[in-house]
């Protein structure tokens, strides 16, 4: 099994559509996990930390199920600028080394 | 807002050439990484250094690599004879803390002829 598993789409969705993205990881112990979004030929760069409890921010809600070791992230309102690769990424358990999932391109069409 | 840093952005080099990759972290931060990411790949862990030492290293970071930090604010990557598969963006991440956000530099795009 994939230490962090994506669907790698790529999705389409229009302007205003809702979109989801599952992963899921294989490391029970691992303690942090997080979003990042990465553009075409750009460094990773943070979009939520995913926390038990679920987190939103703004129109971005991540949720984190350690039970199943599966991780969501919802957009709602899309955006043009949405358009983007998404990478799940998990911490190792000692908190020094980041696995990152291949990532899910979201494609936002006008 | 604080960013990490690395330079050059672009590095062409010959097969069997050592490079020396360049990062200035975020001053605050004490933990310190190198990822890479092939074309087309997802982003993999290569090291990560704290108080002057290695504390975790991936089985691609092999003999071929080295990191320092040689003075307060630099860190390095070494790579002593480039392979074609060295080829790739390097990235240089840092924290200032364990468990919580690493902060990515934009990266090194590295291509070994």
């Amino acid at each position: 099994r994939k230490e962090v598993e994506q669907d790698p789409g790529p999705f389409n969705v229009p302007e205003g559509a809702t979109v989801a993205f599952n992963c899921t990881y294989s490391n029970s112990a691992s303690q942090s996990f997080f979003w990042y979004r990465q553009d075409c030929r750009k460094e990773p760069k943070l979009l939520m930390s995913v926390y038990s409890s679920g987190n939103e921010d703004g129109r971005f809600t991540a949720q984190l199920n350690r039970a199943s070791q599966y991780i969501s992230l919802l957009i709602r309102d899309s955006k043009l600028s949405d358009s983007a690769t998404y990478l799940c990424v998990v911490n190792s358990p000692a908190g020094n080394m980041l696995t990152f999932g291949g990532g899910t391109r979201l494609m936002v069409k006008p | 807002e604080p960013e990490v840093t690395q330079t050059p952005s672009h590095q062409v080099t010959q097969m069997g050439q050592e490079v020396i990759l360049r990062c200035v972290p975020i001053s605050n931060h004490l933990y310190f990484y190198w990822y890479r990411q092939i074309l087309g790949q997802k982003v993999e862990f290569l090291v990560s250094f704290y108080n002057n030492e290695i504390s975790e290293k991936s089985e691609i970071f092999d003999d071929q690599f080295s990191v320092e930090r040689p003075d307060g604010s630099n860190f390095t990557l070494k790579i002593r004879s480039t392979k074609l598969e060295d080829s790739a963006m390097y990235f240089c991440a840092s924290t200032g803390d364990l468990q919580e956000t690493q902060y990515f530099g934009p990266g090194t795009r590295l291509l070994v002829l």
